[in-house]
């Protein structure tokens, strides 16, 4: 597609469900990043792929959060035993340039929002 | 550490007046800037962006950004707000990774 596709748009889960969210981003991106972004908060870095690589997962809050990207294409999000506090929407980014993220414009998906009750 | 600061939370403006939302950073060199807008249920679209050169940036939509080194800045600015702008507008910088601030909301009265 012509941009950053996630999926679902809306997610609701029981807390202690485990949730996936997908993200595929535009074709030929290099670079895939996750942010979180709560309610009245900037987006907060989650973790980055270069291709099928995980370079850095710094941001990733707890061992419950775990994100892979096995081809260098599609990257999914994965929360376990999810918590109230992991509501928020996920927001995933694309960049196609592969020398690191601080050079290339980043292209982003509408988000998932995930609310745990 | 790198940091990006909104001090604005929210931001009132009449349709047709001026705009300056303003962005503050921390980082030990040369940053790359952005400024993003978000409107409701959408995701981030790009303004626009500094990397070197002129410190006056132009971007889409008739918003302008000026870097100062001096100030640590990169306000965001627009001449004359259309009711459409509203939105929430977030000031990033990238150094090991793309920081984003708390960001402004905008609101416009007609």
């Amino acid at each position: 597609g012509a941009g950053v596709s996630q999926s679902p748009r809306y997610k609701v889960a029981k807390r202690g469900q485990d949730v996936a969210l997908r993200c595929d981003p535009i074709s030929g991106h290099v670079s895939l990043f996750w942010y979180q972004q709560a309610l009245g908060q900037g987006p907060e870095f989650l973790t980055y792929f270069q291709n099928e690589a995980q370079l850095d997962k710094s941001g990733l809050p707890s061992d419950r959060f775990f994100a892979e990207r096995p081809e260098g294409s599609v990257s999914t999000l994965k929360i376990q035993r999810t918590q109230q506090e992991d509501s928020a929407v996920y927001l995933c980014a694309s960049s196609l340039v592969g020398s690191g993220p601080n050079t290339g414009e980043l292209f982003f998906g509408e988000g998932s929002r995930l609310t745990v009750l | 550490a790198q940091s990006v600061t909104q001090p604005d939370i929210h931001i009132t403006v009449s349709e047709g007046a001026s705009l300056e939302l303003r962005c503050n950073y921390s980082y030990g060199a040369t940053p790359y800037l952005f400024w993003y807008v978000q409107s409701p249920g959408q995701g981030l679209q790009l303004l626009l962006k500094y990397f070197s050169g002129d410190t006056l940036v132009q971007g889409i939509k008739g918003f302008e950004a000026e870097f100062k080194r001096s100030q640590s800045s990169f306000n965001l600015r627009k001449p004359s707000v259309h009711w459409s702008d509203a939105a929430e507008y977030f000031c990033a910088l990238t150094g090991n990774q793309f920081y984003f601030g708390t960001g402004t909301s905008l609101t416009v009265i007609p």
